[in-house]
């Protein structure tokens, strides 16, 4: 079976700050990573996504992933952050292989609020 | 055009009733799905199609049905609402298994 854990459930940070958002998984066969951001009142949108190759992922608005194998995780970084970037953040993860094909688990989420 | 849609945006009714929420997507996927979202924002998969068929079928209660006319629509229908019903349930539709999920906007629904 697959999960998710995001470490963090409420983020503050100040405009213009670094932020990591950080995001492990457990999986017993190869994973695919995906970050997907929510805004307020809003459906989610895929930020980026670790299929393969490069373990470092770039995503929209700035956004960007590492995918590090021996610690299993997909933490999500951002060098300077805007007021915009004030939302949910879920990483999630699919296997390749079985029954959970076409099945994405989502962690509880992580939210960042960006504070002027 | 938006490109997966679903109505209605808001639902409040009572325990008991029978609702549906539909859902239509104009990106020619072949994958459809229903999510819950609950009021801690986790995000669960409840179903999902693919060209029609059922593929995922996660422990839901009976009394959630998904029906799907044809490949651009997924379609959710409830009965005997219960208080615990009460969610944001989002619709998404992807192609290929590995692509990314488009999402709906929601529907928030309000059972008292």
């Amino acid at each position: 079976a697959q999960s998710v854990t995001q470490l963090d459930s409420q983020v503050p940070v100040f405009e213009e700050a670094p932020v990591e958002l950080r995001c492990n998984y457990s999986s017993s066969v190869s994973v695919y990573l995906f970050w997907y951001v929510q805004y307020p009142n809003q459906g989610l949108q895929l930020l980026l996504k670790y299929l393969s190759g490069s373990t470092l992922v770039k995503g929209i608005n700035g956004f960007e992933a590492e995918f590090n194998k021996s610690q299993t995780s997909f933490h999500l970084r951002k060098p300077s952050v805007h007021i915009s970037d004030t939302a949910e953040y879920f990483c999630a993860v699919s296997s390749n292989s079985g029954g959970s094909n076409y099945k994405l688990t989502f962690g509880k989420g992580t939210l960042l609020t960006v504070n002027p | 055009d938006t490109a997966v849609s679903q109505t209605p945006k808001y639902l409040v009714t009572q325990m008991g009733n029978d609702k549906s929420i539909k859902c239509e997507q104009n990106l020619g996927h072949d994958t459809m799905y229903w999510y819950k979202q609950d009021s801690k924002k986790f995000l669960k998969i409840m179903f999902s199609y693919n060209n029609k068929e059922l593929i995922i079928n996660e422990t839901v209660p009976n009394r959630f049905s998904p029906k799907s006319p044809d490949k651009a629509h997924l379609n959710l229908h409830i009965n005997s609402l219960e208080l615990g019903d009460s969610a944001v349930y989002f619709c998404a539709s992807s192609q290929g298994r590995w692509e990314k999920l488009f999402f709906g906007s929601g529907t928030q629904l309000s059972v008292l």
